[in-house]
């Protein structure tokens, strides 16, 4: 079975250029989390959906905003691009959703990311 | 808000050696906590889930315990293998608080080089 799936690999951008990342999950799975993580650090959540609804949102700008597809697939749209925005852009996907409403022991499975590159 | 540690930031030992990482977390109301690895750019690989109820989890030769009062987590690697060599993250799960899904919240990493 194919794992997570997120295009492109790699990407360079100018700054004040958008940008779409896209995502496809495991097949069968509903829920689609996006983390940043900037070089030396660990991942920092962005947006989790789950049965195309956003269901969490993490500490970033509006500039950053997500969706997801009847598909269960995803798309992650960064606006006005800065500098800092440089980092490896991660997706995961997992069998139910990350919410304590949902059962919380599905284990996230990671895709090998999208590195953006802004100049 | 969550804040995990995790100590040391590098490890480098010889093949052969039993090994342990430490994950500290500030607050204690949590899910579970996970343990992943990843290799250089690449994405993370689940290693090991322990849901707040339990004490620890074992998949071959890793094992991770999880001390919820004292708001420790340590990953213990048995016969470490040149294969080994990756960045280990801890990542907490926090209660609901609300408003929805928070997320992970990540440590920044061991990295780990096992010598051959």
């Amino acid at each position: 079975d194919a794992g997570v799936t997120q295009s492109p690999t790699h990407l360079i951008k100018t700054r004040g250029q958008q940008v779409t990342l896209r995502c496809s999950p495991i097949s069968g799975h509903k829920s689609v989390s996006w983390y940043q993580q900037v070089l030396g650090q660990g991942p920092q959540f962005i947006f989790q959906y789950y049965e195309k609804e956003e269901r969490g949102r993490g500490n970033f700008p509006d500039r950053f905003s997500a969706r997801q597809f009847p598909n269960y697939s995803s798309e992650l749209n960064v606006n006005a691009l800065l500098l800092g925005d440089s980092a490896l852009y991660l997706c995961a996907s997992s069998l139910r959703g990350q919410g304590p409403h949902d059962p919380y022991n599905s284990p996230l499975h990671f895709g090998n990311g999208t590195r953006l590159t802004v100049t | 808000k969550q804040e995990v540690t995790q100590i040391p930031a590098a490890l480098s030992v010889p093949e052969g050696e039993n090994l342990v990482l430490n994950c500290s977390f500030t607050d204690s109301a949590i899910y579970n906590l996970q343990w992943f690895r990843q290799d250089p750019g690449k994405g993370l690989t689940s290693l090991l889930l322990i849901q707040s109820s339990q004490r620890e989890q074992t998949s071959g030769r890793l094992n991770a315990s999880l001390d919820k009062s004292s708001g420790r987590s340590t990953l213990y690697i048995a016969a470490s293998q040149p294969g080994d060599s990756a960045t280990y993250l801890c990542a907490a799960v926090p209660m609901y608080s609300g408003g929805g899904a928070d997320g992970l919240t990540f440590g920044k990493g061991t990295h780990l080089i096992i010598q051959p």
